[in-house]
């Protein structure tokens, strides 16, 4: 069946540097690809998503890269604050059928040292 | 404007109890989900109302049962509760237009089941 593969599970930077989380995706089909940011005792909470038809897309400090043919995805977060410290969680949606539905990665714990 | 929000926030259960965990979304969305999540596996979709009167099951349907009361409320049973339904139960909504993939997600239940 779909699949997202996150990696890695869990990511400690130094406050200042960049974070890298990557995805990859098993449903060529797939077109919708969000990052959502989920904080200690709340829920997720999307936080940038990108389109099939478009390779790159930057909001301030959060970037997210698609490679359609190798079917994967990353979130790039630059100058790292400790705010930033949280479960981070890509998704694809699934083509099946019409539902749009979202296949979540397993996620990846980012703590952002002082 | 409140979102999605989720009652109740936690819970505990003994085996073969039954309850409902209720949702409400105050947004006019038309489409609602609800999900679990486990340690490193992600969300999981349970069921799903594409649109008010319509539900249809996702990955993990068994020992579930979903009500979709209105457009507002997406209620989640479990009419045996077992261990393996000890998880955080996520509600979220979409706003059902074609082309509009962000879901909402509601603060979360944490449910044990004993």
């Amino acid at each position: 069946g779909e699949n997202v593969e996150q990696h890695p599970s869990t990511l400690s930077v130094q406050e200042g540097d960049s974070a890298v989380i990557k995805c990859t995706y098993s449903d060529s089909a797939s077109n919708y690809f969000p990052w959502y940011k989920q904080e200690l005792g709340k829920g997720p909470q999307l936080i940038i998503d990108i389109r099939s038809n478009v390779g790159e897309k930057k909001d301030q400090r959060i970037a997210v890269t698609l490679n359609k043919t190798a079917k994967h995805f990353s979130l790039h977060i630059t100058e790292t604050q400790p705010e930033d410290s949280a479960v981070y969680f890509c998704a694809a949606r699934g083509l099946r059928d019409s539902s749009y539905k979202l296949i979540f990665g397993s996620g990846t714990r980012l703590l952002v040292r002082p | 404007n409140a979102g999605v929000t989720q009652t109740p926030k936690f819970q505990v259960l003994k085996t073969g109890q039954s309850m409902t965990l209720q949702c409400a979304q105050d947004m006019n969305h038309n489409s609602m989900y609800w999900y679990r999540q486990d340690p490193g596996m992600g969300l999981r979709l349970i069921y799903y109302s594409a649109s008010e009167g319509t539900t249809d099951k996702g990955e993990v349907p068994n020992g579930y049962n979903v009500s979709r009361l209105n457009k507002r409320e997406f209620s989640l049973r479990l009419e045996s509760a077992a261990p393996s339904q000890t998880s955080v139960y996520f509600c979220a909504s979409r706003t059902g237009t074609s082309g509009d993939y962000e879901q909402y997600f509601g603060p979360g239940t944490r449910l044990t089941v004993t």
